[in-house]
């Protein structure tokens, strides 16, 4: 069974700042299968990239991902009010903890 | 617009049964899996259940197999959980989300709401 670790847990960052978010996978995994969703309060998920790099439909720019094997990653240029949240990678029915981007 | 809209949670004592339903509108829903996440409170994403486009295929998590079963009526647009035998770990907020491929890379790409179930005496 895969399992997939986020780091770091919380990550405190000011507006503007340029967020990167873990995902490690506990094996060498597809990255046709690994995706991030972003979360907020009262919220349900929303998908933000798929395939490991794919921006899904009406995300911005300033969302990437990129990766393979075990190590992926979410970067978010330059962070906007609205996105802080709670961000989750997927791996085929996987998730993994989830990694909360907080305002500093 | 592309939409999931679940209904049926609510408060259940130990040991009993719910049956959860979500509808779709806005795409063929016979072409799409479906699957169920729930996530308990203050908790991350659980997968719990998926189904295939014809339900040929249906997949369960350890935690909940032999409790609950998934079903789906493509002619109502429909998908549905069954739960049993339901515990106090059972207690989260429950989604539908849609399983989509594109460009080579598959994920949940539509979600419903939520529904809420909470199990206790």
């Amino acid at each position: 069974e895969i399992v997939l670790t986020q780091s770091p847990g919380t990550l405190s960052l000011s507006p503007g700042e340029r967020a990167t978010l873990s995902c490690r996978a506990s094996q060498s995994v597809s990255s046709s299968y690994l995706a991030w969703y972003q979360q907020k309060p009262g919220q349900a998920p929303r998908l933000l990239i798929y395939g490991a790099s794919s921006r899904a439909t009406g995300i911005p720019d300033r969302f990437s991902g990129s990766g393979s094997g075990t190590d992926f990653t979410l970067t978010i240029s330059r962070l906007e009010p609205e996105d802080f949240a709670v961000y989750y990678c997927q791996h085929q029915l996987t998730f993994g903890g989830g990694t909360k981007v907080e305002i500093k | 617009e592309v939409q999931l809209v679940e209904s049926g949670g609510g408060l259940v004592k130990p040991g009993g049964s719910l049956r959860l339903s979500c509808a779709a509108s806005g795409f063929t829903f016979s072409s799409y899996s479906m699957n169920w996440v729930r996530q308990a409170p203050g908790k991350g994403l659980e997968w719990v259940s998926s189904i295939s486009s014809s339900s040929s295929y249906i997949y369960y998590a350890d935690s909940v197999k032999g409790r609950f079963t998934i079903s789906r009526d493509n002619a109502k647009n429909s998908l549905y959980l069954q739960m049993n035998s339901l515990r106090a770990e059972d207690t989260a907020v429950y989604y539908c989300a849609r399983e989509n491929w594109n460009d080579g890379g598959r994920a949940f790409d539509i979600w419903g709401q939520g529904t809420m179930v909470t199990v206790s005496s």
